[in-house]
């Protein structure tokens, strides 16, 4: 079956690092999608990583190994906003996305 | 701005009484999508339509229904809402046909029903 596990809590403190991974196990694989969701609110998109490697982009960076079905998120510098909860979704053969539950992120000062 | 919008934010209907959610985006994408999601739990694809070929998801139930009339409107009928269908309903869209398809969301729809 198609899966992906992420931890559903996490917690920081603001100004520092924190790193979320996410396993997947799919049929075929097309890509990895990582989403931000503040709570009440819809996804929005911040990275896809399709090759093996660090993708950065600003404060937020995205890892992927394909061969150990493993992507991390990095976040630095953490800021109060950054609370959210942070989605982590593989593409498919066929294009669909399989979500995690997503990993509630929580920052105090 | 290019855009997916979603009318209403909230709605509260019957048990049992039909609802429309309504959604449109201005991206002119190819593909639109519907995801039922829950508290605390990942978005749950109902259906999406690529241009006008609907796509339904196995488990979806009956109950739930969807029309494209055109490439800028997507509709989710509820035609007997029960009390396990409060979620939040968020419509997506994206260009299609790639593996770099990233998916846009709208603000969603948080469906109460009493």
């Amino acid at each position: 079956g198609q899966n992906i596990d992420q931890p559903t809590e996490m917690t920081a403190t603001e100004g520092a690092i924190v790193q979320i991974n996410c396993t997947y196990q799919t049929s075929g694989f097309n890509g990895l999608f990582w989403y931000q969701q503040h709570a009440g609110e819809a996804p929005t998109f911040l990275s896809y990583n399709v090759l093996d490697g660090l993708e950065e982009k600003g404060r937020f960076s995205s890892f992927l190994s394909r061969s150990k079905g493993y992507s991390y998120l990095l976040l630095k510098e953490l800021q109060m906003k950054d609370s959210a909860s942070y989605l982590c979704a593989a593409m498919d053969s066929n294009y669909q996305l399989i979500w995690g539950a997503g990993t509630k992120l929580i920052i105090k000062p | 701005d290019a855009m997916v919008i979603q009318n209403p934010r909230y709605q509260v209907t019957q048990f049992g009484k039909p609802v429309t959610l309504s959604c449109s985006q201005t991206l002119n994408h190819n593909v639109m999508y519907w995801y039922q999601q829950k508290s605390s739990q990942a978005p749950k694809l109902l259906f999406h339509y690529y241009d006008k070929d609907f796509n339904n998801e196995a488990d979806t139930p009956d109950n739930f229904q969807s029309r494209r009339p055109n490439t800028s409107f997507c509709f989710l009928d509820i035609r007997s809402p029960g009390l396990g269908d409060a979620a939040m309903y968020l419509c997506a869209t994206s260009r299609g046909g790639s593996s770099t398809d990233t998916q846009y969301f709208g603000p969603g729809t948080r469906l109460t029903v009493l």
